[in-house]
């Protein structure tokens, strides 16, 4: 099956700093990633659908100039979370859904778990 | 925005035992998808449902759809200890997009 590659899985850094996590799609083409946010037992809150080569588009309430994301080949995703505060920690998911046609499901990175201190 | 409510919030059974989950939803879909999550990890498509179709079935999986009430019910049967996971119903109001209800937390005691 599809395999999507999330890195890092876990990152703790200081309050101020930026941090990038990666999301990619291993062995096929996806124009459109996405990215979620899920706090402890909670359900996973869509932040922004990334497009290949367009700037992604945000949910309401999703700081656009927080989150950067850049979608710059059909094969990799990323979010940077600049200038991270402590309530920015959080789980952070990336998925991504085959260009092929009629694909409706998605495939789903592994998770980076940031802990801001 | 969250699109689906789940119901119960959790459920812990014993091995053996069938498992059912239920998810409401608020607009119309093209279709219906069921993912679980491990604890600390990414999501894995389990079954979709579309919006013509009343029932389906995957091995243990059993899933129904009435977009009468917007609902959808996922049944689990034989219940084993690696079923112990989040399930989570998700839907697609606007094309291109997956909205996550809020999940069933199944805990399955060998």
């Amino acid at each position: 099956g599809a395999v999507v590659s999330q890195h890092p899985s876990r990152v703790i850094c200081k309050s101020g700093t930026s941090v990038k996590i990666e999301c990619r799609s291993l062995d096929f083409q996806a124009t459109t990633m996405f990215w979620y946010r899920q706090f402890p037992k909670q359900s996973l809150m869509l932040m922004a659908t990334s497009n290949e080569g367009s700037k992604a588009t945000y949910e309401q309430g999703v700081e656009k100039d927080k989150f950067l994301i850049n979608h710059a080949s059909l094969t990799l995703s990323t979010l940077t979370v600049t200038s991270a505060h402590p309530e920015d920690s959080s789980f952070y998911i990336c998925s991504a859904r085959e260009d092929r046609g009629g694909n409706e499901k998605l495939f789903f990175g592994s998770g980076t778990q940031l802990s801001v201190l | 925005s969250q699109q689906g409510e789940e119901d119960p919030q959790a459920l812990s059974i014993q091995e053996g035992e069938n498992a059912t989950m239920n998810c409401s939803y608020k607009t119309s879909i093209n279709n219906l998808q069921w993912y679980r999550q491990n604890s600390g990890r990414g999501l894995v498509h389990l079954i979709l449902i579309r919006s013509n179709e009343r029932e389906k079935h995957s091995g243990r999986l059993r899933v129904t759809l009435d977009t009468s009430k917007k609902s959808s019910s996922l049944l689990i049967t034989a219940s084993r200890a690696a079923d112990t996971a989040s399930n989570f119903c998700a839907t697609d109001p606007i094309t291109d997009k997956l909205i996550f209800g809020t999940g069933t937390r199944l805990q399955v005691f060998p």
